[in-house]
């Protein structure tokens, strides 16, 4: 079931640092890609989404990259903090509202 | 805008009983919503669709006898687990998409942690 691919598993930053979380996608129909961060024991929150005609989205903190041809895109979160440490997920779905997710990404933003 | 709310938050059952989720959108009306399971430490992974007025679309693999999905009405989207076992304990979280919106945009309950016994 998982058709979007994330890197990496885990990544450790001090604070002020860019981390950067990877995700690549095969299906070609896909038309949304949004990232979700997640705290233990609640929902994914949506925190950016980024549609293929454009290939950057930023907003305040969080910036999305988009490679269409290579289809790839990425996640920067620019002078992270400790509160940033949480589980983020890279999703791309359809029209029809199929979503896949990516396997996640466990960020943690060292004081 | 665009809430979507689920109750209870967190249920504990014995084994062979069965337990109900409810999943409803706050703000709006959700033609779809979608359930989805996740694991400790793993990603969400997509059960089901279930459309108001229809049948729920399992995804492979789900079983569609134990895990009954009933989508009522535009508001409400509900998850039964049948004669639940230890190993369906897991975090079950609902979407919904408003069709006031972009399409494929999905808005996240806050999940039911369910723990079998």
């Amino acid at each position: 079931q998982q058709q979007v691919k994330q890197s990496p598993q885990s990544l450790i930053v001090q604070k002020g640092g860019i981390p950067i979380i990877n995700c690549a996608y095969e299906n070609t129909a896909f038309d949304y890609f949004p990232w979700y961060q997640q705290f233990p024991g609640k929902g994914p929150a949506l925190l950016i989404a980024i549609r293929p005609d454009v290939s950057e989205k930023k907003e305040g903190r969080f910036t999305i990259s988009f490679n269409k041809s290579a289809k790839q895109f990425s996640l920067h979160i620019m002078d992270s903090q400790p509160g940033d440490s949480a589980t983020y997920f890279c999703a791309a779905s359809n029209g029809g509202g199929d979503m896949r997710f990516g396997a996640g990404t466990r960020l943690t933003v060292k004081p | 805008g665009a809430v979507v709310s689920q109750h209870p938050s967190w249920v504990i059952c014995k084994s062979g009983t069965s337990v109900k989720i409810e999943c409803r959108s706050l703000d709006f009306q959700a033609t779809t919503m979608f359930w989805y399971r996740q694991f400790p430490k793993q990603s969400l992974m997509l059960m089901a669709t279930s459309n108001e007025g229809s049948k729920a679309t399992y995804e492979q693999g789900v079983e569609k006898d134990k895990f009954l999905i009933n989508h009522a009405s535009l508001t409400l989207s509900t998850l039964t687990v049948t004669s639940a076992h230890p190993e369906d304990s897991s975090f079950y979280i609902c979407s919904a998409t408003d069709p006031g919106k972009p399409s494929g945009e999905q808005y996240f309950g806050p999940g039911t942690r369910l723990t079998v016994t």
